[in-house]
């Protein structure tokens, strides 16, 4: 993988479920992966920042988890919320920063 | 704090036409860099900076200068511009891996 990949490019669920997301990216020469939220018209909030292979993160509802031999991070939301929802991005790098293209997530109430 | 402000919010320009974007943090920050983000392709790196007096090109450099005459100041300048360059600009900057987003300026190339 030469570049940084989110998946799925949008979701939409039901306030109460719990979902979650990908990132795939470079497992070679690997610094740092990123998670941030973007809500509209906003600017973006880094999550985590995570280095070592297995973290894992949490903040509230939201975790996350980190393989870097296999370049993937999982972002987790439980329990679903209207005020998650937001673009959520993942990067990849240190000096040089590689962002994925972001998966939307839309909460119905 | 201020944090992060960008300086203007919103500019329309002619093609061919010159400006910059200004930057500025309050953080003591080094590390300093210069993003723009078109649809379904998220942000991407323009120019970084780690310290006064160093800049280096990210993703996509050209038609783009800066410069770092001060921790705090990490300005973008556009020399002739191109409707190719209409995006939103975000400027960051980070002490330790987590960054800080600016504002951003919406920026249209006519």
């Amino acid at each position: 993988i030469l570049n940084v990949e989110q998946s799925p490019q949008s979701l939409h669920v039901q306030e109460g479920d719990s979902t979650n997301f990908t990132c795939s990216f470079p497992s070679s020469n690997f610094y740092a992966l990123h998670w941030y939220r973007w809500e509209t018209a906003k600017s973006p909030e880094a999550l985590f920042v995570m280095t070592l292979n297995g973290d894992e993160k949490k903040k509230g509802r939201i975790s996350a988890t980190l393989n870097t031999k296999e370049g993937y991070s999982y972002l987790y939301i439980k329990g679903s919320q209207p005020e998650d929802s937001a673009t959520y991005l993942c990067a990849s790098g240190g000096f040089k920063t590689i962002f994925g293209a972001g998966t939307r997530l839309f909460v119905k109430a | 704090n201020a944090g992060v402000t960008q300086t203007p919010k919103f500019q329309v320009l002619k093609t061919g036409q010159s400006m910059t974007l200004q930057c500025a943090q309050d953080m003591n920050h080094e590390y300093m860099s210069w993003y723009r983000q078109d649809p379904g392709m998220g942000l991407r790196l323009i120019h970084y900076s780690v310290g006064a007096g160093i800049t280096d090109q990210g993703e996509v450099p050209n038609g783009y200068n800066v410069s770092r005459s001060t921790t705090e100041d990490f300005p973008l300048r556009l020399l002739s511009a191109a409707p190719s360059q209409t995006s939103v600009y975000f400027c960051a900057s980070s002490k330790e891996r987590e960054q800080f987003f600016g504002p951003g300026t919406r920026l249209t190339v006519l």
